[in-house]
């Protein structure tokens, strides 16, 4: 069966500092891979999206970056941190019906920013 | 442009009682419509969805969603509601052709003793 993984479970962190958190996948090979954020009352957010190995689809412009090293493999990253960046961060796979599979989520990352 | 309306914020319902979560989307297209729940500093979980045929649609833990195209809906439905249902719940729209996921902003479902 396919789980994911994503870690850390939680992360504080002063402004301007770096940031990376990963997601990976088990028991499925070539996923659509996703991050979102999601802040109180706002839903989610779909930041990146990643259809194979270095194929990155930005969303929303701002200071973060995603990185898909290998097939299973998805790291949300940034250079450095803001206030606004603070959240919960959810990774989700798919297969490979586009718009038409199930996304399976993440435990998530709560990322908070001092 | 596509999206999904979820109407209620917030709803509150007693133990027992019947339960319908609104969803409203917006697509050129026949959509891929979705439910998750989400409870408390977890991720989301599948309840249910609709691709194509039988428009009422059945899930895990009692839910059930009917879609209507005329009215453009995909309305989340349980008949008795346990405590453990109070959580957030999501609709999400799949856009044919696109590898993209459009979700409501959540309902937050409270369920009193």
């Amino acid at each position: 069966s396919q789980t994911i993984h994503q870690w850390p479970a939680t992360l504080v962190q002063p402004v301007g500092s770096p940031l990376s958190l990963e997601c990976t996948v088990e028991g499925t090979s070539n996923p659509n891979l996703y991050w979102y954020r999601q802040a109180a009352g706002r839903g989610l957010q779909l930041l990146f999206y990643s259809v194979g190995i270095g194929q990155i689809s930005s969303e929303v412009p701002q200071n973060l970056s995603a990185s898909r090293p290998q097939d299973r493999q998805f790291i949300l990253s940034s250079k450095k941190l803001l206030l606004s960046d603070s959240g919960f961060y959810l990774c989700a796979w798919s297969g490979g019906l586009a718009g038409g599979d199930t996304q399976y989520f993440g435990p998530g990352t709560r990322l908070t920013v001092l | 442009a596509q999206s999904v309306t979820q109407p209620d914020i917030h709803i509150t319902v007693s133990e027992g009682a019947s339960l319908e979560l609104r969803c409203n989307y917006s697509y050129g297209a026949t959509p891929y419509l979705f439910w998750y729940v989400q409870s408390p500093g977890q991720g989301l979980q599948l309840l249910l969805k609709y691709f194509s045929g039988d428009t009422l649609v059945q899930g895990i833990k009692g839910f059930e969603a009917e879609f209507k195209r005329s009215q453009s809906s995909f309305n989340l439905r349980k008949p008795s509601v346990h405590w453990s249902d109070a959580a957030e719940y999501f609709c999400a729209v799949g856009a044919s052709g696109t590898y993209k996921y459009i979700f409501g902003t959540g309902t937050r479902l409270k369920v009193l003793a």
